[in-house]
């Protein structure tokens, strides 16, 4: 079965300073992985994506996540936080290999970006 | 293109009384999903339709939850009777028909059970 974890509830950085928000996943296939982000009273926001290729992918305002195939994760990074980027993020896994396109969330993570 | 429309945004009912929510998706797209987010957590897989089929539903609770996409397109999900604990953000979404297409999630639905 396949399943996300984010370790950390809540991240707090100073604004213009580097932030990273953990991510670690378990599937039996090949993982397809993803961040969204949420703002207060509104739906998910697509980030960025992982299928294949580059271990570094690139995604909307800024962002980017590494994934690590050994070490099963897919942090999410900016260089450097903005006061707007506070808000609650979610990884989330879709198992390649089982088809039927099963996407499991994690628990999210609020990030707090302070002036 | 338009998104995924939700309605209600917002919805009030007592304990033991049904509620429905609808979904139109985005035009094209295949898989439709239902997740209930309950406050601090993340959204939870509720049921996932692959036209007008059901995909997974292991996540439905049954007794009480209903969903039906009868012709491949828009969907409701139902709640009869409803219990304290169905208070939670019901959001739809919707991807392409490809593994590796990123989901469109609508705004939500707030459901308040008192």
């Amino acid at each position: 079965a396949q399943s996300v974890a984010q370790p950390e509830d809540q991240v707090n950085v100073a604004e213009g300073n580097p932030l990273t928000v953990k991510c670690t996943y378990s599937v039996s296939g090949n993982p397809y992985l993803f961040w969204y982000v949420q703002y207060p009273n509104r739906g998910l926001q697509f980030l960025l994506k992982y299928i294949t290729g580059d271990n570094l992918v690139k995604g909307s305002y800024g962002f980017e996540a590494e994934f690590n195939k050994s070490q099963t994760s897919f942090h999410l990074k900016k260089p450097s936080a903005l006061v707007s980027d506070s808000a609650l993020y979610f990884c989330a896994v879709r198992d390649g290999g089982t088809g039927g396109f099963k996407t499991i969330f994690g628990a999210g993570t609020r990030l707090f970006v302070k002036a | 293109e338009a998104g995924v429309a939700q309605s209600p945004r917002y919805k009030i009912i007592e304990k033991r009384q049904s509620v429905a929510f609808w979904c139109n998706p985005i035009s094209g797209h295949a898989t439709l999903y239902w997740y209930q987010q309950i406050l601090g957590q993340g959204p939870k897989l509720l049921i996932q339709f692959q036209n007008n089929g059901v995909v997974d539903d292991s996540q439905l609770p049954k007794d009480r939850f209903s969903a039906e996409r009868l012709k491949g397109v828009d969907s409701t999900l139902k709640i009869q009777p409803a219990k304290l604990e169905d208070s939670a953000v019901y959001l739809c979404a919707s991807t392409q028909d490809s593994p590796n297409t990123e989901a469109f999630f609508g705004q939500g639905t707030r459901l308040t059970v008192v």
